[in-house]
């Protein structure tokens, strides 16, 4: 069974720092591409990264360009974000979504995490 | 960017009826459009990639069509485990989603 865990999100203040991380586990992790999707509250979904199933390929949100960073470890079968400079408008659920083109990128979102929320505030 | 516009933005009916939703792409994308519903507090979940092909264990009650930039959902007999909100989003280029349809079960 494919499943996805997040975990790192929590409360920061504007201009700070968090890391997500996603441990993956039912699937060879290092076959697929993986991204994150964010949602505010309220609000729809905002695709913010992805990363090419080897890493050698990244791609970013203008919203989030130069602040976040997205990385894996195939060897841990884990997805980061690291997180700098929030600002308010993050403050979202994060979500760890597979992508169903295996190695390459479909932008078929087939699992996704429970999702894990960030709030940034002073 | 590619914008992805979602009509109605909510819709009310009863168990039964037939429910239709469209998606508008800005731009041409061909068949490269996904369907998610997604229901209060979770994750969303694919039903439809490709404009057409149903993910696995989706029931057959959905369906998808559409090319270029028009794109309807339908569900043929709504049933009441099928209020939420549905998204669409293109992955013709970096991804983009629609704003969401609401459904509710009247």
């Amino acid at each position: 069974e494919v499943q996805l865990l997040e975990s790192g999100g929590g409360l920061v203040k504007p201009g700070g720092s968090l890391r997500l991380s996603c441990a993956a586990s039912g699937f060879t992790f290092s076959d697929f591409s993986m991204n994150w999707v964010r949602q505010a509250p309220g609000k729809g979904l905002e695709w913010v990264s992805s990363i090419y199933s080897s890493g050698s390929d990244i791609y970013y949100a203008d919203s989030v360009k130069g602040r976040f960073t997205i990385s894996r470890d195939n060897a841990q079968n884990s997805l980061y974000l690291q997180m700098n400079s929030l600002r308010a408008d993050d403050t979202a659920v994060y979500y760890c979504v597979r992508d169903n083109g295996g190695g390459d990128y479909a932008y078929e979102f087939d699992y996704w995490g429970q999702g894990t929320p960030v709030i940034v505030s002073s | 960017d590619i914008q992805m516009t979602q009509s109605p933005s909510s819709l009310s009916a009863s168990v039964g009826d037939r429910v239709t939703m469209t998606c508008r792409a800005s731009q041409r994308i061909s068949n490269h459009l996904n369907w998610y519903q997604q229901k209060p507090g979770k994750a969303p979940k694919l039903l439809i990639y490709a404009a057409s092909t149903l993910q696995t264990g989706v029931p057959s009650r959905f369906s998808g069509s559409g090319s270029g930039t028009d794109f309807t959902l339908t569900i043929s007999s709504l049933q009441p485990e099928d209020s939420g909100t549905y998204y669409c989003q293109q992955s013709y280029s970096t991804p983009g989603f629609g704003q969401g349809t609401k459904l509710d079960i009247k």
